[in-house]
């Protein structure tokens, strides 16, 4: 079984600061990872993907994730945070089950406050 | 290009009565997807359709509710009797392909009074 550890419930950071939402995960074979982000009132939005390959993965909106097996982690950066990324954001975490599509498994979720 | 839509946005009703949430997927898509989203739970796949046809309903938490998809371009998930404990926001979100990223929907608030 998979499944999505998001460290911290709420982040707060100050504009320009960075920002470091981290995500560990678990699962029986070679992973697909995400990051989501979620405004109010509105649905997710994918930030960035890892599948495959290169395991530094950069998003939109300057975000950017690394994928390290050894440590079982796929952790969200962004150098300088900005007021408009205050927002609550999704780790997930996809493998294949058997006969079915992938299918996501989101973390608890982590709210970002960014502090003027 | 038009997102997921789903309709309506707001959903205020009392309890004992049918409640049907709507989805329009991305134009094209082949695989759909209804999620539950609580405080408690976070969020939860409820159940996934292919080609229209529903592949894996175990998250469907009892009778009361269904799912439907007549067609590529619609779908509809039922609450039938709704229950206090069925107030959430309920997201669809609709894929091109079987390993591809989720497109989400704007989402369905929904009260049981």
């Amino acid at each position: 079984a998979q499944s999505v550890t998001q460290l911290g419930s709420h982040v707060s950071v100050s504009e320009g600061a960075l920002v470091l939402l981290r995500c560990n995960y678990s699962s029986s074979v070679p992973p697909y990872l995400f990051w989501y982000v979620q405004y109010p009132n509105q649905g997710l939005q994918l930030l960035l993907k890892y599948t495959t390959g290169a395991t530094l993965v950069k998003g939109i909106n300057g975000f950017e994730a690394e994928f390290k097996k050894s440590e079982t982690s796929f952790h969200l950066t962004k150098p300088s945070a900005h007021m408009s990324d205050a927002a609550e954001y999704f780790c997930a975490v996809s493998d294949l089950r058997s006969g079915s599509a992938r299918q996501l498994t989101f973390g608890s979720g982590t709210q970002l406050t960014v502090l003027p | 290009d038009a997102g997921v839509i789903q309709s309506p946005r707001h959903e205020v009703t009392e309890m004992g009565q049918e409640v049907t949430l709507r989805c329009k997927p991305i134009s094209g898509h082949d695989y759909l997807f209804w999620y539950r989203q609580t405080m408690m739970r976070g969020l939860e796949l409820l159940i996934y359709f292919n080609n229209n046809v529903p592949i894996d309903d175990s998250g469907m938490p009892e009778d009361r509710f269904s799912a439907k998809m007549p067609n590529a371009s619609f779908s509809t998930l039922k609450i039938q009797p709704s229950e206090p404990r069925d107030s959430a926001v309920y997201f669809c979100a609709s894929s091109l392909g079987r390993n591809q990223p989720q497109h989400f929907g704007d989402g369905t608030r929904l009260s049981i009074l």
